[in-house]
């Protein structure tokens, strides 16, 4: 019964490649979102979702693109990978209100070779 | 200047001593704080909140000077099961929490 789910759990690909990343939760949460946790250990947001409606697009590149076909899930697709895109990527969920308690799905281990 | 900082240890404490670390953070128009635990290789999970009165929950506790921007955590009794790394967390608006680096704590037996 995990209640953030996302897949794979890691992933090594080519520099060039496109690659999804999939995430569902199953707690009812209206919002949801991509962090990024560097080498350093640093946690930073991505983007965030409220009931399929982008809300917070921080500073990405545009390689990066979000899809939230409904509340339940948000994927991540990135296009032309680079070698900085290795990182570890967290899918999370809140409800609207309260959105300090997040749960984070397990995490997926990108490296770009 | 980052957003939230925190010495990043690591710090290795007996089991059963206490443990104390701070974070400050640079934007003083920030209204929630709290402190998240992320394991070795797992997910962060919220481990408490930070009322600007201090709170308590068991052997944490965990206070807020808005005056000097710095938010503490304190682990009264440690445990080997305390070993993590702590985030600091900063509210900096609606559903945008801004994270620092952790503190890494050991706790040896």
């Amino acid at each position: 019964d995990t209640a953030v789910s996302q897949t794979p759990k890691y992933l090594v690909t080519q520099m060039g490649n496109d690659k999804s990343i999939k995430c569902e939760q199953n707690l009812g949460h209206d919002t949801m979102y991509w962090y990024k946790q560097d080498s350093k250990k640093f946690l930073k947001i991505m983007f965030s979702y409220n009931n399929k409606e982008l809300i917070i697009n921080e500073t990405v590149p545009n390689r990066f693109s979000p899809k939230s076909p409904d509340k339940a899930h948000l994927n991540l697709h990135i296009n032309s990978l680079e070698l900085g895109d290795s990182a570890v990527y967290f899918c999370a969920s809140s409800h609207w209100q309260g959105g300090e308690k997040l749960f984070f799905g397990s995490g997926t281990q990108l490296s770009v070779l | 200047r980052k957003e939230v900082e925190q010495d990043p240890g690591p710090f290795n404490v007996p089991e059963g001593a206490t443990v104390a670390f701070n974070c400050t953070y640079s934007n003083s128009a920030s209204q929630s704080f709290f402190w998240y635990r992320q394991d070795c290789r797992k997910e962060p999970k919220l481990l408490m909140s930070v009322y600007s009165s201090g709170n308590e929950d068991g052997r944490f506790t965990a206070q807020l000077n808005r005056a000097s921007q710095y938010i503490s955590l304190l682990i009264r009794d440690s445990k080997l099961s305390d070993s993590a790394t702590y985030l600091c967390v900063v509210s900096k608006g609606a559903q945008k929490l801004v994270f620092g680096q952790g503190t890494r704590l050991t706790i040896n037996p």
